[in-house]
């Protein structure tokens, strides 16, 4: 069964407006959660995470947020911009390195 | 710096038949894994190692096997390949510590079995 959810498959936006990913998750025993992006025939490349300890995460465009008690974490892209257009991947890592991967969500960005 | 590298990048082979993926990172780090990938299931841990000499069941072990011998190379091996495991492999690597959550991944080997 799935652990880590991402529902939206794909996601168009205009350029300079704002990008929301959600990312649900069944496992109160994960300690981290990442997002990774991906383009066409490259591997993932780690964006932004966030401890189950807190509750947002910042890095320039890129934010994280994270709702304990609802199991959901969102990425915030704000301006999305056309090089954001990519593959977005939720993780979430439990105790000893086992991460377990969304089906991932297609964001597509506008000019 | 070369990162992640995977060798190769492209494999067909037939039903059971056997190959060896190569994983080399130059980064020292102390984490290595390997994952598949395929259409609508995301990103699934295979295998994965803590250090040189050891390694441990991921997610979907199944008819896989690795090594770990040196702390720079993680390898997997199928020893007798089948349909089902047609897909694109990731390899990974992270460093101990606080950061050992953040991956960074070899660009990929798509293989297809016939």
């Amino acid at each position: 069964d799935q652990q880590v959810k991402q529902n939206s498959p794909s996601l168009s936006v205009q350029e300079g407006r704002i990008s929301i990913l959600n990312c649900d998750y069944t496992n109160s025993m994960f300690d981290y959660f990442l997002w990774y992006k991906k383009y066409p025939a490259e591997g993932p490349t780690f964006l932004i995470s966030i401890s189950s300890i807190k509750d947002k995460n910042e890095d320039g465009r890129f934010t994280v947020f994270l709702n304990k008690s609802a199991k959901h974490l969102s990425l915030h892209i704000v301006p999305s911009q056309p090089g954001d257009s990519a593959v977005y991947f939720c993780a979430a890592r439990l105790t000893g390195n086992q991460f377990y991967f969304g089906t991932g969500t297609s964001l597509t960005v506008i000019p | 710096n070369a990162g992640v590298t995977q060798t190769p990048k492209f494999r067909v082979l037939k039903t059971g038949q056997s190959m060896t993926l190569l994983c080399a990172q130059d980064m020292n780090h102390e984490y290595m894994y390997w994952y598949r990938q395929d259409p609508g299931m995301g990103l699934r841990l295979i295998h994965y190692s803590v250090g040189e000499g050891t390694t441990a069941k991921g997610e979907v072990p199944d008819g896989y096997n690795v090594s770990r011998l040196k702390k720079q190379n993680f390898l997997l091996g199928l020893e007798s390949a089948a349909p089902s495991q047609t897909s694109v492999y990731f390899c990974a690597s992270s460093n101990s510590g606080l950061a050992a959550h953040e991956q960074y991944f070899g660009p990929g080997t798509r293989l297809t079995v016939t």
